[in-house]
């Protein structure tokens, strides 16, 4: 079983729809989590870190599920710029000092 | 600097050939890391130092591949002896420390391609 799992896609939606999307993960000792997103195979920039208690970044809304390991991000009015691969990633400790834990993207395409 | 630096972009190799990678992480960063991501967009842990220190390789091959952080120069990955599936994307990220809160800021990679 993959650590961290994602539905690769690609969800095709028209511009200004809600989107969201899930992963779960199988390491309970996890303790960081963050959506990174990575556009046509540069590198991976960081979106928003999730909290426990949820967090909201303009039209982006992360939520995370501790008992279930399961991590959810929303994007509201979406617009053309946000089609790009979405990595859910975990860290058992410190986001800062341990090497991450990389889903396998999910790929969003939003139509004009 | 104020982004993490890599070099150089392409690399082609033979099947056979030795492969280095260098990187320079942001200013004042102590964490270095090294990530390959094959054709499927897997990312995949290979190794982290702390300034010059090797932190974590529980991801690292045990053969071919080696990384170093040497004062005063950039960090380097090497693969001696390059196979067909070292093919991948290479990405060097550095941290400010190892707090929970603190990010890691990703480098724009080494596309490296063994023929």
């Amino acid at each position: 079983r993959k650590e961290v799992e994602q539905d690769p896609g690609p969800f095709n939606v028209p511009e200004g729809a809600t989107v969201a999307f899930n992963c779960t993960y199988s390491n309970s000792a996890s303790q960081s989590f963050f959506w990174y997103r990575q556009d046509c195979r540069k590198e991976p920039k960081l979106l928003m870190s999730v909290y426990s208690s949820g967090n909201e970044d303009g039209r982006f809304t992360a939520q995370l599920n501790r008992a279930s390991q399961y991590i959810s991000l929303l994007i509201r009015d979406s617009k053309l710029s946000d089609s790009a691969t979405y990595l859910c990633v975990v860290s058992t400790s410190g986001g800062g000092a341990d090497g991450l834990t990389f889903g396998k993207g999910t790929h969003l395409i939003i139509q004009p | 600097g104020e982004e993490v630096a890599q070099t150089p972009k392409h690399l082609v190799r033979g099947e056979g050939q030795k492969a280095k990678l260098y990187c320079a992480p942001i200013k004042g960063h102590s964490y270095v890391f090294w990530y390959q991501q094959v054709l499927k967009n897997e990312f995949k842990f290979l190794i982290s130092f702390q300034n010059e220190n090797v932190f974590d390789e529980t991801g690292m091959p045990k053969e071919r591949f080696s990384a170093k952080c040497l004062p005063n120069s950039p960090c380097s990955l090497e693969i001696q002896a390059t196979k067909l599936e070292d093919s991948a994307v290479y990405f060097c990220a550095s941290s400010q420390s190892r707090l929970r809160t603190d990010t890691q800021y990703f480098g724009p990679g080494t596309r490296l391609t063994v023929l």
